[in-house]
């Protein structure tokens, strides 16, 4: 799996958008992006993932730069509740014929401020 | 979405011990489940790759004789911490790969977490 680059920690006001950068400058064409996060002394809970169009849930939007190379995740309305560390990955899936294995780097500490 | 269960969720036991934890994909079947190990303030570090049937597969450093796992089913896989000593305490968790199948694209999906403290 391609390697990733998060800053260690931002601060984000509750109601605001926060706006997670990753760096996955060398991801290959099978390599998906995901999002996880973990909330303290908690399993990591998916959020959202993308392969190079843009995507949105419930929880999330997903953007990727054209050359694929970095994304923002973006949280639309802050919360106190989404506080945790935030993972980027790139991975391929499983029908992709790609590694299967899941490796984590350091995240992002997200911490929303009332 | 899909659900993965650990147990216990924590245990607490004396050095020279042995525990296990049990994952368990409740609503769907897991060819290949992930144990990983958390210290604090630190991040996830993958242990070993289970496939149901077959040896598991470890990393590099991670003694497979002393973290025993076992994925006798399609739905559960065991990880043993044997001779548990003071150093082995950490979060423990488990991820399962949904079995792919049609359009599906296998997503990971992970339990709770298990934490360790060997006394």
């Amino acid at each position: 799996d391609a390697k990733t680059t998060q800053p260690p920690s931002m601060d984000c006001a509750e109601g605001r958008a926060a706006n997670l950068p990753c760096n996955h400058s060398t991801i290959s064409g099978n390599e998906y992006v995901y999002w996880y996060r973990q909330i303290h002394s908690q399993g990591p809970q998916y959020i959202i993932h993308g392969l190079k169009n843009n995507e949105t849930n419930e929880m999330a939007s997903l953007i990727i730069t054209e050359d694929r190379k970095s994304s923002t995740l973006i949280l639309p309305h802050a919360t106190l509740r989404d506080t945790a560390v935030y993972y980027c990955i790139v991975r391929a899936t499983a029908n992709s014929g790609g590694y299967q294995k899941v490796t984590f780097g350091t995240g992002t500490k997200l911490q929303v401020i009332p | 979405g899909a659900v993965v269960s650990q147990h216990p969720s924590w245990v607490i036991c004396k050095s020279g011990t042995s525990v296990k934890i049990e994952c368990r994909s409740l609503d769907f079947q897991a060819t290949t489940m992930f144990w990983y190990r958390q210290f604090p303030k630190q991040s996830l570090m993958l242990m070993a790759t289970s496939n149901e049937g077959s040896k598991a597969t470890y990393e590099q450093g991670v003694e497979k004789d002393k973290f025993l796992i076992n994925h006798a089913s399609l739905t559960l896989s065991t990880l043993t911490v044997t001779s548990a000593h003071p150093e082995d305490s950490s979060f423990y968790i488990c991820s399962a790969r949904e079995q792919v199948a049609g359009a599906k694209t296998g997503e990971l999906f992970f339990g709770e977490g298990s934490r360790l403290t060997v006394l």
